[in-house]
């Protein structure tokens, strides 16, 4: 499996509350995700980090924003939590070359109460 | 725009019975990969196969085979002789691509496959 931890885990957090989701990979791989799984979409890109430091917007990216400060830690942030973002969050790493296939974290459930 | 559509919502079959997981997808691209990953009961996501554009031949891995047609834009996944294991929600999914190497998946909303004894 690939080395990936998300923590936490599960997490209920009260509107405006400010949530840090984070990524830990051991893999060294240069490509991270944040992805939201919601119920009859599937799941949709949030943002995504090409290296450190160097990040981009994906589909769903209003309300939330990254860091990158290591490779290995890719930081997920809504500055004031809204019940629309009650969701599962998953993190995913690619490694370099063709395009390779990405490898997920075990997610986090996150709660908006 | 790019787009992947799983028609299925979901599937009930009975054990040993085949099942096929429809997948299309919409592109402008004339390179693009596709995908099929796997989730559980336990929630986890496990990759499955990818596919390029340029490599329509059939793809068999034990049970489970893969039938790439470009003419009419699917990737359909099929599971032969199912078992109550196989029990998930299936995901096709399309990659944006990009020429920094990175890999921006589009995914279809899933499908449910429940296999009963």
């Amino acid at each position: 499996d690939a080395g990936i931890t998300q923590s936490p885990r599960h997490k209920v957090t009260e509107t405006g509350t400010p949530v840090t989701l984070r990524c830990h990979q051991t893999e060294n791989h240069r490509y991270m995700y944040w992805y939201r799984q919601d119920p009859g979409h599937g799941l949709r890109l949030i943002h995504y980090s090409y290296g450190v430091k160097d990040t981009d917007k994906g589909e769903v990216s209003d309300g939330y924003s990254v860091s990158r400060s290591k490779t290995e830690d890719f930081l997920l942030t809504l500055e004031s939590a809204t019940s629309s973002q009650t969701s599962v969050y998953f993190c995913a790493i690619s490694g370099t070359g063709e395009i390779s296939p990405l490898h997920f974290g075990n997610g986090t459930r996150l709660t908006v109460t | 725009a790019q787009k992947v559509t799983q028609a299925q919502t979901e599937i009930s079959v009975v054990e040993k019975e085949d099942v096929t997981l429809d997948c299309v997808y919409e592109t402008r691209d004339t390179t693009y990969y596709l995908f099929w990953y796997k989730q559980p009961p336990s929630g986890e996501l496990v990759f499955l196969i990818r596919r390029n554009s340029f490599d329509e031949q059939n793809e068999i891995s034990g049970r489970y085979s893969w039938n790439f047609q470009k003419s009419t834009s699917s990737f359909n996944f099929t599971i032969t002789a199912s078992q109550v294991v196989d029990s998930a929600v299936y995901f096709c999914a399309l990659s944006e691509g990009g020429s920094g190497g990175y890999n921006k998946l589009i995914f279809g909303a899933g499908t449910r496959l429940a296999v009963h004894p």
